[in-house]
């Protein structure tokens, strides 16, 4: 079933380290996005892509990373620099106008990243 | 800056009950409303969505109602059930955008309980 996919479900970091969440679609989406959720804020843009090799920052990128090699991937790295990590973090994906969009984002099933 | 604003932040109705969930919004450009429903450790999933040029969209018991020059959108839950029990974010986008992209930003969501 097409689908997206976040790994792992649940992650575990001591301050200071530096973690990779996985995010794989395979809806042939061209767009991919990272949201954060913390309780009472809502979903918050951390990064989005557009197209392979090409992503742009959201309204709070501070302290995480992106990288877009493939279309089907677009893993995010919380770093360090991160002071409040701890969160659900979503991945989503969408067509574009054009290859299919039609405006809905479908969300992959979420990490919850604690800080130890 | 908040750009769309939702209320209540909770929510509990009973059994067979009309939920009522009210979202306002400032950027004018927006033109695509959309709905989602997250329940526990899930990714949110689209419920209803609406664009401007309708004043209400109903899908069973879920309908959305727009007042454009308002500048606000709810969404109305028929005959609450208790499976409805979930998270509700409102949210708006502008597909307009050069290259049809589409930012989407979210309203900081409603826990609906429906208790029987």
């Amino acid at each position: 079933d097409g689908g997206i996919t976040q790994s792992p479900k649940y992650l575990f970091r001591k301050e200071g380290q530096n973690v990779t969440l996985s995010c794989e679609q395979n809806l042939n989406h061209d767009a991919m996005y990272w949201y954060r959720q913390d309780p009472g804020q809502g979903l918050r843009l951390i990064y989005y892509s557009q197209i392979v090799n090409d992503f742009q920052k959201g309204d709070i990128a501070e302290g995480y990373s992106v990288s877009r090699e493939k279309k089907e991937s677009f893993p995010l790295t919380v770093t360090s620099a991160q002071k409040n990590p701890t969160a659900f973090y979503l991945c989503a994906s969408t067509g574009l106008k054009g290859t299919g969009g039609t405006g809905e984002l479908f969300f992959g099933e979420g990490s919850r990243l604690t800080v130890l | 800056q908040q750009q769309v604003k939702q209320s209540p932040q909770s929510l509990i109705v009973q059994k067979g009950g009309i939920s009522i969930i009210n979202c306002a919004y400032e950027n004018t450009a927006f033109d695509y409303f959309p709905w989602y429903q997250q329940f526990p450790g899930k990714g949110p999933a689209l419920l209803i969505a609406i664009r401007p040029d309708v004043s209400e969209k109903k899908e069973g018991r879920f309908t959305i109602s727009f007042n454009k020059s308002a500048k606000q959108f709810s969404l109305h839950i028929m005959d609450s059930q208790p499976g409805d029990s979930a998270t509700y974010f409102c949210a708006a986008s502008n597909r307009r955008n050069s290259g049809g992209y589409q930012k989407v930003t979210f309203g900081t969501g409603t826990k609906l309980q429906v208790i029987p």
